[in-house]
């Protein structure tokens, strides 16, 4: 199976700051990964896809980058409904993988 | 809007079963995957298995492999999961979750539209 490995497991951060997470696969996966959020007792919601596209509805603030195996979810300037728990997923095999999520906090 | 909607909570005993339904509205079935994901409390998202209806093919996680079932009735428009010989470890909330299927590898793609959870408590 694909593994995904994401970091920070927690972030601290204040509204207004610049916030970056990262997830790194075990091996190629083509582009194929998305980032989800997730609100305590919510089901996640998809912001990116296909590393950098993002969902229709999602405030543009939001970008996914690519170089090789890592992947990137930026948050240009976090606003007070972004404190949430963030994971990567890929899907380029028979079964998804998640990666073990980041908790965006406030500082 | 597409909508899906999962089945109330459950409470089962060790060594039972439960089966969850996700009924879709406002959208196709056909065209798309449904997969389950489990979330144990406190913990991240584990994906289980998804079933493509329109050719009722499954695919299972290896960590699931023969205790889970996933299936799809067209006529209702309906996915189910079971999960069997249950533990107190599985006590968590499942989501069922939609999907496009990449037609070159028959990969599912990513979720763009999630059910909003069945909490399964599993204690004696």
């Amino acid at each position: 199976d694909i593994q995904m490995t994401q970091s920070p497991s927690t972030l601290s951060a204040s509204v207004g700051d610049r916030v970056t997470i990262t997830c790194r696969a075990s091996q190629t996966i083509s582009g194929r990964l998305a980032w989800y959020q997730q609100k305590p007792g919510r089901a996640p919601n998809l912001l990116i896809y296909k590393a950098s596209t993002l969902q229709s509805g999602v405030p543009s603030r939001f970008s996914g980058s690519v170089s090789g195996t890592e992947f990137t979810l930026t948050i240009s300037s976090l606003q007070p409904d972004d404190f949430a728990t963030y994971y990567c997923q890929q899907y380029n095999s028979y079964s998804w993988t998640f990666g073990q999520g980041t908790k965006v906090e406030i500082k | 809007q597409v909508q899906l909607a999962q089945s109330g909570g459950e409470v089962k005993k060790p060594g039972s079963s439960v089966k969850v339904s996700c009924e879709v509205s406002g959208g196709s079935f056909n065209n798309y995957a449904f997969n389950w994901v489990r979330q144990a409390p406190g913990e991240g998202l584990e994906w289980m298995g998804g079933i493509i209806p329109v050719f009722g093919t499954t695919k299972y996680a290896q960590s699931f492999q023969g205790r889970v079932t996933i299936t799809a009735d067209e006529s209702t428009n309906t996915a189910y999961m079971e999960l069997s010989s249950l533990k107190p470890e599985d006590t968590a909330v499942f989501f069922c979750a939609r999907s496009l299927v990449d037609r070159r590898t028959g990969y599912y793609d990513m979720a763009d539209s999630w059910g909003q959870g069945t909490l399964v408590t599993v204690s004696s």
